[in-house]
């Protein structure tokens, strides 16, 4: 099985700062991952896919990255709005989740 | 505009059988490369994918849960259902489904999850 460890578990962050999420993958996943935000109270919402492209309607300072098995999500500039819980997820092999970073503003 | 609702039982015994039926429009499953996925999420716990099915009746499903799942679809009337078998506390949730695409643009892609639906909880207690 691929497991997915997501780092970190929660974080907070002012408005304006750079905030990168991580996911490291127990083995190769190419760009077979994609990263969904969960506000409270609500459904998923999928950011980005095929690791690197943002998904239509996602603001533009949401970004997907990989360096070898690590795969980031990068928002360039904190929002109040982006508050959430962010979950990566596999498909290369069956469908994995992230265990999810909760996103905090301070 | 692609819409996905499910509905279930709300509350059920352990040891039952829980039948989920995800109601979507804008897409059907007897079109080439569209499919849906079952997802649950316990109150304040992370995401866990359950199982997908695809326009020609191809199933994948979860290999910790494989022998309690079983989906399947009625194209006619637009809908996925998902059951499980044997259902204890741990399978309180709330149960999603999303829409799920396989297309080609040069090679072969998955879309996985562009639209889901509000979700149902369900609640397993004696």
């Amino acid at each position: 099985d691929i497991q997915m460890t997501q780092s970190p578990s929660s974080m907070s962050a002012s408005l304006g700062d750079r905030v990168t999420i991580t996911c490291r993958a127990s083995q190769d996943i190419g760009n077979y991952l994609s990263w969904f935000q969960q506000k409270p109270g609500k459904s998923p919402r999928r950011m980005i896919y095929g690791a690197t492209n943002l998904a239509a309607g996602v603001p533009s300072r949401f970004s997907g990255s990989r360096s070898g098995s690590d795969y980031s999500l990068t928002i360039s500039s904190l929002e109040s709005e982006d508050m959430a819980i962010y979950y990566c997820l596999q498909s290369i092999q069956y469908l994995t989740f992230g265990s999810g970073t909760k996103l905090e503003i301070k | 505009q692609v819409t996905l609702k499910e509905s279930g039982p709300g509350i059920l015994q352990p040891s039952q059988t829980l039948s989920l039926t995800c109601t979507f429009s804008g897409f059907s499953l007897s079109t080439y490369g569209m499919g849906v996925g079952w997802i649950r999420q316990p109150s304040g716990k992370g995401l866990e994918w359950l199982a997908n099915i695809w326009w020609d009746d191809d199933k994948y499903y979860n290999p910790s849960l494989k022998n309690r799942l079983t989906i399947s679809k009625d194209t006619s009337n637009n809908q996925a259902f998902l059951k499980i078998t044997n259902v204890d506390t741990a399978d309180t949730a709330t149960y999603y489904c999303a829409r799920a695409l396989y297309y080609y643009d040069g090679t072969y892609y998955y879309d996985w999850f562009a639209y889901w639906g509000q979700g149902t909880l369900v609640t397993v207690s004696s």
